[in-house]
């Protein structure tokens, strides 16, 4: 089956520093998402992008499909930004569709 | 306001017993979802339905089950067959590909503890 990679597995930053999340995937996908989980465990979508780049605030992302990749950059982390970031690829056959999970990417940030 | 509502926020069982996770949505999306998260671990799908009155088993279906009686309701039953039953739990809704896209939202989630 498919198979999702985060990396790092952690990350822990100071308030104001920049970063870079990676997710890798297996095989070849029509829809990529990015979540944040925070500390009460609601999923917040970030990002919907199969490929190409999009930004939101200080958040931006981008797919390179072909090379079976996705970037997450935060600019300028606040302590807000602390939680877990998770990739999910869609899984799309004759029954439905569901998302498959990375493992996620831990984020501290400190005052 | 449009949204995925999961009720109880909270749940605590006995071991043996049956239990009933509600979820609800009136974005009017035809495809539900039920995952599961363990500490430290991504999400893992249950069950899912594309539309009313069918679902499909996910990659962890035994001792779970569903129905899908109205479009706007996917309840989850965590049986007394499942041998792990502590976990949270998230409901999420999507278009199922409708509209061109299949982006999923998801409600807050069920912490469901059994002792």
């Amino acid at each position: 089956g498919i198979q999702v990679e985060q990396s790092p597995p952690d990350l822990i930053l100071q308030e104001g520093a920049n970063s870079t999340l990676r997710c890798n995937f297996s095989d070849s996908v029509n829809n990529l998402q990015w979540f944040h989980q925070n500390p009460w465990g609601q999923l917040i979508n970030l990002f919907y992008i199969p490929s190409g780049t999009k930004q939101n605030g200080r958040l931006s992302a981008t797919t390179v499909a072909t090379e079976r990749y996705s970037l997450l950059y935060i600019s300028s982390s606040q302590t807000t930004d602390s939680g877990v970031y998770f990739c999910a690829l869609t899984l799309i056959n004759q029954a439905g569709t569901a998302l498959i999970f990375g493992k996620g990417t831990t984020l501290s940030v400190s005052s | 306001d449009g949204g995925i509502t999961q009720s109880p926020k909270y749940l605590f069982r006995k071991e043996g017993q049956n239990v009933t996770l509600s979820c609800e949505q009136n974005l009017n999306h035809d495809a539900m979802y039920w995952y599961r998260q363990d500490p430290g671990q991504g999400l893992r799908l249950i069950y899912y339905s594309q539309i009313v009155n069918d679902f499909q088993k996910g990659d962890i279906a035994e001792g779970y089950s569903v129905s899908r009686e109205k479009k706007e309701s996917f309840p989850l039953t965590v049986t007394s067959a499942q041998k792990n039953p502590t976990a949270f739990y998230l409901c999420a809704s999507s278009t199922g590909g409708l509209e061109g896209s299949y982006e999923q939202y998801f409600g807050p989630g069920t912490r469901l503890t059994v002792t």
